[in-house]
This record gives structure tokens, C-alpha cells and sequence, in this order.
């Protein structure tokens, strides 16, 4: 069974343009959601997010979670072909402290 | 802060062999490592977890007597893919944690296994 879904698979948009990633989850003792940018080798933290409603920002991405609907979405605003990677949202739950992820979603930016 | 190496980067070896990947903590102590297995363009598969001093333990499916994962000290895990076959060919990577309650994870720039 999925457990951490991200939408859409994949994305193509221009350079400048505004794009918003899904991630869904359905885990039983959720804990937290980590949002990862890969490119070319291992994936590098964005966010991690525990709190519903509260928005986390670093440039020009922004995060937030909705614990009631379990959802999390990224948004990256004024895209840049730097942007290009594969986005990973993972879940954390239980006392494991492993995390479970999701299948990504491939940005490219064009020019 | 939080780097995470990992070695070799790349690996090519033939069938029937074994081949050994560290993963170290440059700047800080993991208690808890974890060593994850990538197909291309498919999303990350946690293959273990391994904490320093005890056994790791194991993802379903993943065989523990192919996939020997050692956590010797708080800076250093190593995995150890025996008897390689081709169908092992991926990309690995390992993670670390900092003690504490975070689910934060630091990510080694992983290694391409080629088995031939």
C-alpha cells in the first residue's frame, strides 16, 4: 500500500514561473513530513514540518503541512532552471525515527 | 555542519564477489544510520537501520545475510553487499541522525554499484 504519495509526477514549467507540489500521507503515528531536493546524487533537507498551518520559508520555497487532511504541499515561487531536481517528501513516524518516502516528483525548469 | 560522506562513489566489481560501502558522520555523532537503495527515477527504499553497537535491523524483504551492515562507531557504518549479482546493481545511499528526537536525516552523496 502507498503510504507517502506525491503529485504530480512530473513538471515542466518556464523559467519564472510559480509551481506547488503535493504530498499526501496516510501513516498511523505520524511524527513529522521532510521535504528533500535531489539532483544528480543524494538528496539534500528543505523542511521539516510538524505543525499544521505553520508555513516554513527559505527563499523562495515555502512549505506547510495540514495534519487534518494530511497533506503537505511545496511551493517554489519564481522558478529557476537551478530548480531542476527531483523533490522527495518523506514521513516520519513512530519511535523508529525512519522515515518512509514518497515517489517524488521531477521538476524541470525550461528556459 | 551535518556532512555526510560515503565510499567509494562508484563501484563496479564482477558476480560472486563482495563489495564494502562506508558511510561516515565528518562533523557530528549518529547514533542511528540508515542505509537506503535507489532505482533509477524510482524514489528512495529503506533497506536497514542501524544504531552503533547493536544489530541493524532490517526492512521486510531485505535478506540480512546479503546486506551486512556493521555500526562500529558513532561516526562510521559500513555495508556490505556479498556474493554481488547483477540484479544488486543500484545506487546506495546512506543517511545519518544526530541523537535526539529528530526524524532529520543527512544524506551521504551515495554510491553507484555496477555488478557485471
Amino acid at each position: 500500500e502507498d503510504k507517502v504519495v506525491q503529485s504530480p509526477l512530473s513538471l515542466v514549467v518556464h523559467e519564472g514561473d510559480t509551481v506547488t507540489l503535493n504530498c499526501s500521507y496516510e501513516v498511523t503515528n505520524f511524527r513529522s513530513l521532510l521535504w528533500y531536493k535531489q539532483e544528480k546524487k543524494a538528496p539534500t533537507f528543505l523542511f521539516m514540518l510538524t505543525s499544521s498551518g505553520i508555513e516554513k520559508k527559505s527563499g523562495r520555497l515555502s512549505s506547510i503541512l495540514d495534519k487534518k487532511e494530511l497533506f503537505s504541499i511545496l511551493n517554489i515561487t519564481a522558478t529557476q532552471t537551478g530548480d531542476s531536481a527531483i523533490y522527495l517528501c518523506a514521513v516520519g513516524e513512530g519511535t523508529a525515527s525512519k522515515l518512509t518516502f514518497g515517489t517524488g516528483t521531477r521538476l524541470q525548469v525550461t528556459l | 555542519g551535518a556532512v555526510v560522506s560515503q565510499h567509494p562513489s562508484r563501484v563496479i566489481c564482477k558476480s560472486g564477489t563482495s563489495v564494502k560501502i562506508e558511510c561516515r558522520s565528518l562533523d557530528f555523532q549518529a547514533t542511528t544510520m540508515f542505509w537506503y537503495r535507489q532505482f533509477p527515477k524510482k524514489s528512495l527504499m529503506l533497506m536497514a537501520t542501524s544504531n552503533e553497537g547493536s544489530k541493524a535491523t532490517y526492512e521486510q524483504g531485505v535478506e540480512k545475510d546479503k546486506f551486512l551492515i556493521n555500526h562500529a562507531s558513532l561516526t562510521l557504518s559500513t555495508l556490505t553487499v556479498t556474493s554481488a549479482h547483477p540484479e544488486d546493481s543500484s545506487f546506495y545511499i546512506c543517511s545519518a541522525r544526530a541523537g535526539g528526537v529528530t526524524y532529520e536525516q543527512y544524506f551521504g552523496p551515495g554510491t553507484r554499484l555496477t555488478v557485471t
